[in-house]
């Protein structure tokens, strides 16, 4: 069975710092791999996704995630915090196009003015 | 937009009450699916389907029942309503026509059970 891990439930960060929320996924197979953000009381909201394409994935509001195939990682990244991306941010594993995806527990994160 | 609609989007019942929570799609996806939102929890599959009458159980089937008579509506029962199933719901579509067939969710349905 598949398996997501998010490492921290909870993030705060300056507005202009650096975001990282870190994804680790185990698979037995090439997975495709996903964050989504849900803003509160919304539904989750794709942000971006690895298809094998390319490692390194941008997405929508300057968000980007590296797959690392070594460390079996997918950590989300943005350069520079802004007060709207306080949210709940989920990554999510698949191993098909048909059946069942993963999520991790999600991370909360926080821009402190 | 995905087209999902889920209703009805707050509901209050008391335990033992029978509830049903219906999905409707606009698309046509084949794949839905039916997760429940907990603290702590993330989301967790509670059933999904492949196609009309073709249903499957997720992580945290036990309690609930879904039904797929039409392309277009997934409905999730809960037979007789319990505290722990007060959560919030969330239906999802998987994109057909793409190779890597990401979800969209609805904008979620909150049940509380008292």
């Amino acid at each position: 069975a598949q398996s997501v891990t998010q490492l921290g439930s909870h993030v705060s960060v300056s507005e202009g710092a650096l975001v990282l929320l870190r994804c680790n996924y185990s698979s037995s197979v090439p997975p495709y791999l996903f964050w989504y953000v849900q803003y509160p009381n919304q539904g989750l909201q794709l942000l971006l996704k690895y298809t094998s394409a390319a490692t390194l994935v941008k997405g929508i509001n300057g968000f980007e995630a590296e797959f690392k195939k070594s460390e079996t990682s997918f950590h989300l990244t943005k350069p520079s915090a802004h007060m709207s991306d306080a949210a709940e941010y989920f990554c999510a594993v698949s191993e098909d196009t048909g059946n069942q995806f993963y999520f991790g527990t999600g991370t909360s994160l926080t821009v402190i003015p | 937009d995905a087209g999902i609609t889920q209703s009805p989007r707050h509901k209050v019942t008391e335990t033992g009450t029978p509830v049903t929570l219906r999905c409707h799609q606009t698309e046509n996806h084949r794949y839905m699916y039916w997760y429940r939102q907990d603290p702590g929890h993330g989301l967790r599959l509670i059933h999904y389907s492949y196609g009309v009458k073709d249903t499957d159980k997720g992580e945290v089937s036990d309690g609930y029942s879904v039904s797929r008579s039409k392309t277009e509506d997934f409905l999730l029962t809960l037979e007789s309503a319990t505290s722990s199933q007060t959560s919030v719901y969330f239906c999802a579509i998987r994109a057909s026509g793409t190779n890597t067939g990401e979800l969209f969710f609805g904008e979620g349905s909150r049940l509380t059970v008292l």
